[in-house]
Order: C-alpha cells, then sequence, then structure tokens
C-alpha cells in the first residue's frame, strides 16, 4: 500500500477555500485516491474518489497531477461544519486483501 | 443514515470480560470492515470479511476475533478484556468494485 503524508492540521476562516494536500510517492498503477471526513464519535463519511486529472462533486474536488505522486482535496467556501479530519487514502478498488489503512489524517479548524 | 447498523452503541465492562459487536452491513454489501478508535486517535484496521471469509488482517489482537455469517451480518468478539481496549469500534461495508467505505455509528466500548 502506498504511504500516504497529510499535514497534521489547518485553519481556515469561514468562507475560504482550503485545499489539502497528500503526498503520495509509491502510489501503484491501479491505486484510486479516496478522501473522507470525520467528525469526533462518528465514522468516517466519504467525500471524493479519483485516479487521475480532476473530479467533482457537490462537496469537494479533487486535483490529481499526472505524475499521481500528490493529490489536492478542495473545499470551497468553508463553514464552521467542516471542522473534522480529513483522511487521504490510496488503494485499489477491489474486494479483497486491501486494508484500507487510514493515516493520521489533517485536523481542519474552521474559525468565524 | 450509511446503512450500517452496530450493537450495541455503548457499552460498559469489567476488565478481563468477554464483549461482543454486531455489525449488519448495507444491504448488497459483501465487505465488512472492524477498526478501532481510541480516543483523540486514528483508525486502526483491525480485520476485512468477504462473503465469509478473512481477507486482511491488520494488527488485530490475538483475544479478538470476528467472523462473517451466511446472512453476512459480522462480530467481532473481545475477550479478556483490558482498560486499553476501551475504544470506539467502527463497522464498515463496501459495494463491490468501489473503494467508498460506509461506516455505522460505531459501538462505544468502555472497560472499566
Amino acid at each position: 500500500l502506498a504511504k500516504t503524508t497529510q499535514p497534521i492540521s489547518m485553519d481556515s476562516y469561514e468562507g475560504q477555500e482550503v485545499n489539502i494536500t497528500c503526498s503520495h510517492n509509491n502510489i501503484a498503477t491501479n491505486d484510486y485516491i479516496t478522501w473522507y471526513q470525520q467528525f469526533p464519535s462518528q465514522g468516517p463519511r466519504f467525500i471524493i474518489q479519483g485516479y487521475k486529472t480532476k473530479v467533482t462533486n457537490e462537496v469537494a474536488s479533487l486535483f490529481i497531477p499526472a505524475d499521481r505522486k500528490s493529490s489536492t482535496l478542495s473545499l470551497p467556501r468553508v463553514s464552521l461544519s467542516d471542522t473534522a479530519v480529513y483522511y487521504c487514502l490510496v488503494g485499489v478498488t477491489n474486494t479483497g486483501g486491501f486494508k484500507t489503512i487510514f493515516g493520521a489524517g489533517t485536523r481542519l479548524f474552521v474559525k468565524a | 443514515d450509511s446503512g450500517v447498523t452496530q450493537t450495541p452503541k455503548h457499552l460498559i465492562t469489567a476488565t478481563g470480560q468477554r464483549v461482543t459487536l454486531r455489525c449488519s452491513p448495507r444491504s448488497g454489501d459483501l465487505s465488512v470492515y472492524w477498526y478501532q478508535q481510541s480516543l483523540d486517535q486514528g483508525l486502526q484496521f483491525l480485520i476485512q470479511y468477504y462473503n465469509g471469509e478473512e481477507r486482511a488482517k491488520g494488527n488485530i489482537l490475538e483475544r479478538f476475533s470476528a467472523q462473517q455469517f451466511p446472512d453476512l451480518h459480522s462480530e467481532l468478539n473481545l475477550s479478556s478484556l483490558e482498560l486499553g481496549d476501551s475504544a470506539l469500534y467502527f463497522c464498515a461495508s463496501t459495494p463491490r468494485g468501489t473503494g467508498e467505505l460506509f461506516f455505522g455509528e460505531g459501538s462505544r466500548l468502555t472497560v472499566l
């Protein structure tokens, strides 16, 4: 499994765009990049997944450069309720043998 | 509501005891994952099952065991409990062919 590196914490203000970058230098050809959000005492929640270039959904965008050695989760116009831990995972999306290991994540604090 | 059901939500027990945590995956999901999250710690992968078979194992203690039944629900058995086993235990399931994990609300275990 590719090892991931994310900033431990980030601060932002309401209304700003937040970009969280994840490094995964050893990403394999078949690996996908997935981001999760976790609030205290709740299970993580899927945010977005991508393989290359850019993926956008109703809550976030995921930017993946051509070499795929990093990825950036972009949260537009954050609010206080976006304060959470964000995890970047890299691995193969199949049904077996994939441990789905979470790293330490990035703690995002959104201030008023 | 993720569709993953975990019981019990809260459990308080004493050291040396044994408990069983139960997880019902989303309808149609064949994979079940178990995670442990201690206070202010990251998610530790314990074990994964796919259609009744163990597929991947993390740093699961020998005192812990799990199984997935023919109806696809899963149970995590924790025995000879120690104070350090106090944690949130999450179960997650995933549809075939995707890396999107759907987490339950967790079972909070307190060992006194």
